[in-house]
C-alpha cells in the first residue's frame, strides 16, 4: 500500500452535475498531482499542487479545478460534466528531490449518464 | 511535444518464460526522466524505475531488467522467469527534467502470465 487514499471509490453523476474527489497523500510528501485515466488508456496528467499552489497543468478545461490543503489533501472538482468526463481519476504524492516517483492511491471511478 | 509509445497493447506468456515490454518515446527535451509504472487489478500504479537521460546504463533488479538505448530512443522492460503476480497493465512513462512533474504515460501493456 502507497498511503495515498482517495474517496469516493466509486460515484455516478449525471451530465451538467459537480463532482469533488479527495485525496489524502503519503505523510510527509508536499506535492500531489491528479491524473484521468480512461478506459484502456494511460493516465493524462491534469495538475500538480506543490505547498498549496497550482505547480503545472495539462491540456484539461478550466471547468477542472483543484485545492491542496495545509496538511497537503487535496481535492479535484470537476464542474458541468460531461460524457467524456467518465474515467478513473487517480491522485498521486510525492516528494520534491524524487523526480517523478508518484505513489498512487487506487483511484475514484466517475461515471456520467 | 513528449510522446511514448506502447505498441504491444496484450501479452500473454505461460509462467516461468522470459518476457520484454517495449517503449518507445519522443521528446525535444536533452534531458528527461523515463519510468516504467506496474498497474494491479486494483488499480493503484506502483512505481517500479526511474531513468535519466544521461545515465544509459542497463539495470537489473531481481528478475526485472531494463534496457535504455537512446540511440532508438527505447526503454525496454524485459521480466525474467516470469510469474502470475506479474500480471497486470504495464505503463512506461517520460518527464522533463526540470519544472514540474508532469509524466506523460503510454498506453499500456497488459500482461497475462498463464500459470
Amino acid at each position: 500500500e502507497t498511503g495515498v487514499t482517495q474517496s469516493p471509490t466509486h460515484l455516478i453523476k449525471t451530465r451538467g452535475q459537480q463532482v469533488t474527489l479527495r485525496c489524502s497523500s503519503q505523510s510527509g510528501h508536499n506535492t500531489v498531482s491528479w491524473y484521468q485515466q480512461a478506459l484502456g488508456q494511460g493516465p493524462q496528467f491534469i495538475f500538480q499542487y506543490y505547498r498549496e499552489e497550482e505547480n503545472g497543468r495539462g491540456n484539461f478545461p478550466p471547468r477542472f479545478s483543484g485545492l491542496q490543503f495545509p496538511n497537503y489533501s487535496s481535492e479535484l472538482n470537476v464542474n458541468a460534466l460531461e460524457l467524456d468526463d467518465s474515467a478513473l481519476y487517480l491522485c498521486a504524492s510525492s516528494l520534491s528531490g524524487s523526480p517523478g516517483e508518484l505513489f498512487f492511491g487506487e483511484g475514484s471511478r466517475l461515471t456520467v449518464l | 511535444a513528449q510522446k511514448v509509445t506502447q505498441a504491444q497493447t496484450e501479452i500473454s506468456v505461460v509462467e516461468k518464460e522470459d518476457v520484454t515490454l517495449d517503449c518507445v518515446y519522443e521528446t525535444r527535451d536533452t534531458t528527461y526522466y523515463l519510468f516504467w509504472y506496474k498497474q494491479p487489478p486494483s488499480g493503484e500504479l506502483v512505481f517500479l524505475i526511474r531513468r535519466n537521460s544521461f545515465d544509459e546504463q542497463n539495470e537489473i533488479s531481481g528478475r526485472y531488467s531494463w534496457n535504455f538505448q537512446k540511440s532508438t530512443s527505447s526503454f525496454n522492460f524485459t521480466i525474467t522467469a516470469s510469474q502470475v503476480v506479474d500480471s497486470a497493465v504495464y505503463f512506461c512513462a517520460l518527464s522533463e527534467a526540470f519544472g514540474n512533474e508532469k509524466l506523460t504515460f503510454g498506453t499500456g501493456t497488459r500482461l497475462t502470465i498463464i500459470p
